[in-house]
């Protein structure tokens, strides 16, 4: 099984809805990040969470929400999507100062 | 701050060639190392990295990278590349008191046959 899974790998959704991404891992690492991939644009950290309790915005943070409901899950919220939002997204986790571990990503369209 | 250049947004090579994707960094500090290779449709896979230690780093896949402290690189290399490693590349650095790494733009690797 993957060490990092993420549903669901496709969406499609239209202007205004609320979407949920999920992300799960079982390395055990406390460090949890959410990324957006923009073609030319590279990484871009939406929301980054150190333990159960640590929540922390990235660099474009605005639109997104995120909850983590274990070490094992987090999952970030559009609260109301819009165009601008579609992007393929990926969730990963890391230790302290290692590589970090990418899920398979979820490709995002916002109609 | 930290930050991290891929100055090329494309890399072509012929297979058999060697084949070197540049990264450059800037840090306050020690950097912390990582190129990542990300393939069609997938989520990104960890090549190798350097934190400390001998200055040529050997990763997965035939892939090695050199730490250059003083033209403050990491530039990714292989000796022979293969048409399978035609992928998007990615160089990312952090510190050891910065908790989160900066990646570049990322580099699309052809090979050609």
């Amino acid at each position: 099984d993957a060490d990092v899974t993420q549903t669901p790998r496709n969406r499609i959704t239209k202007t205004g809805k609320r979407i949920m991404l999920e992300c799960s891992q079982t390395k055990g690492h406390d460090r949890m990040y959410w990324y957006r991939q923009d073609p030319g644009l590279g990484l871009q950290l939406i929301y980054y969470s150190f333990d159960v309790k640590d929540i922390n915005k990235g660099e474009i943070s605005d639109g997104y929400s995120v909850s983590r409901q274990a070490q094992a899950k987090f999952s970030l919220s559009l609260e109301s999507a819009i165009p601008n939002q579609t992007a393929l997204y990926f969730c990963a986790t890391s230790d302290l100062h290692n590589e970090q571990f990418f899920g398979p990503g979820t490709r995002l369209t916002v109609l | 701050a930290q930050s991290v250049a891929q100055p090329e947004d494309q890399v072509n090579v012929a297979e058999g060639n060697p084949l070197t994707v540049k990264c450059t960094y800037s840090v306050s500090g020690n950097p912390y190392l990582f190129w990542y290779v990300q393939y069609p449709n997938r989520g990104l896979q960890f090549l190798l990295k350097y934190i400390t230690g001998d200055n040529l780093v050997k990763g997965s896949y035939g892939f090695e990278a050199e730490f250059n402290k003083s033209q403050t690189s990491f530039h990714l290399k292989k000796p022979s590349a293969l048409v399978s490693d035609s992928a998007l590349y990615f160089c990312a650095v952090k510190t050891g008191g910065s908790y989160i790494p900066t990646f570049g733009r990322g580099t699309s690797l052809i090979v050609h046959p």
